[in-house]
């Protein structure tokens, strides 16, 4: 069963840059099919897509976030990665990492995700 | 970008009871439409796919329908493990877009 863990720094600085990594147990990273997704959810709010990106590097971003976002895979470590520059105090949100699956270009769900990590950013 | 307009943003159920959920798209997006329940501090969880496809594992309480710009999730019998939040998303068209949410509490 594949399982997500996110990891990294909970505070900070604005005009920083934010790096999460969402580890992959339980099966690969390279397994055809399959997205790996960054998704974030602002305190007591809905849920935003920020983009994915499949094994082998090619992705896609939301356009809100395109100019400030990058989302890098490492299949040896099963790792795959999410940086947002220039962060600021709207940039504050759990953010996820969840697997994407494609049946078609069309219908795509994301199943599972990882439990979140709370950003806050702040001086 | 395609807005998700969930209605209601909260309602009061009892267990036992049968609670319907709405989803309206800005535009038509056939039946690109999933639903995930999310539980306080806890990450979403796949319910429904494809407007009407329960997700393996899933208790068949659950249903969902719809096509085009309306769409509904229906809990038959409401559980007290069902007192979550649920959202819709669309997967027409990129970006992606979820709905607001709908909390389900306990009257």
């Amino acid at each position: 069963q594949v399982q997500l863990q996110e990891s990294g720094p909970g505070l900070v600085k604005p005009s920083q840059t934010l790096s999460l990594t969402c580890t992959v147990s339980g099966g690969s990273i390279s397994s055809g099919g399959y997205y790996w997704t960054w998704i974030r959810q602002h305190p007591g709010k809905g849920l935003e897509w920020i983009g994915y990106i499949y094994y082998s590097g090619s992705t896609d971003y939301n356009p809100s976030l395109k100019s400030r976002v990058t989302i890098s895979v490492d299949t040896s470590k099963n790792q795959f990665s999410l940086k947002l520059s220039s962060v600021t105090a709207a940039d504050t949100a759990v953010y996820y990492c969840a697997r994407r699956y494609s049946r078609s270009s069309l219908e795509n769900w994301f199943d599972p995700w990882g439990q979140g990590t709370l950003v806050t950013v702040s001086s | 970008d395609i807005q998700m307009t969930q209605s209601p943003s909260s309602l009061s159920a009892s267990v036992g009871d049968r609670v319907t959920i709405t989803c309206r798209a800005s535009q038509s997006i056939s039946n690109y439409l999933n639903w995930y329940q999310q539980k306080p501090g806890k990450a979403p969880k796949l319910l429904i796919y494809a407007a009407s496809s329960l997700q393996s594992g899933v208790p068949s309480r659950f249903s969902g329908s719809g096509s085009g710009t309306d769409f509904t999730l229906t809990i038959s019998s409401l559980q007290p493990e069902d007192f979550a939040t649920y959202f819709c998303q669309q997967t027409y068209s990129t970006p992606w877009t979820f709905g607001q949410g709908t909390k389900v509490e306990i009257k």
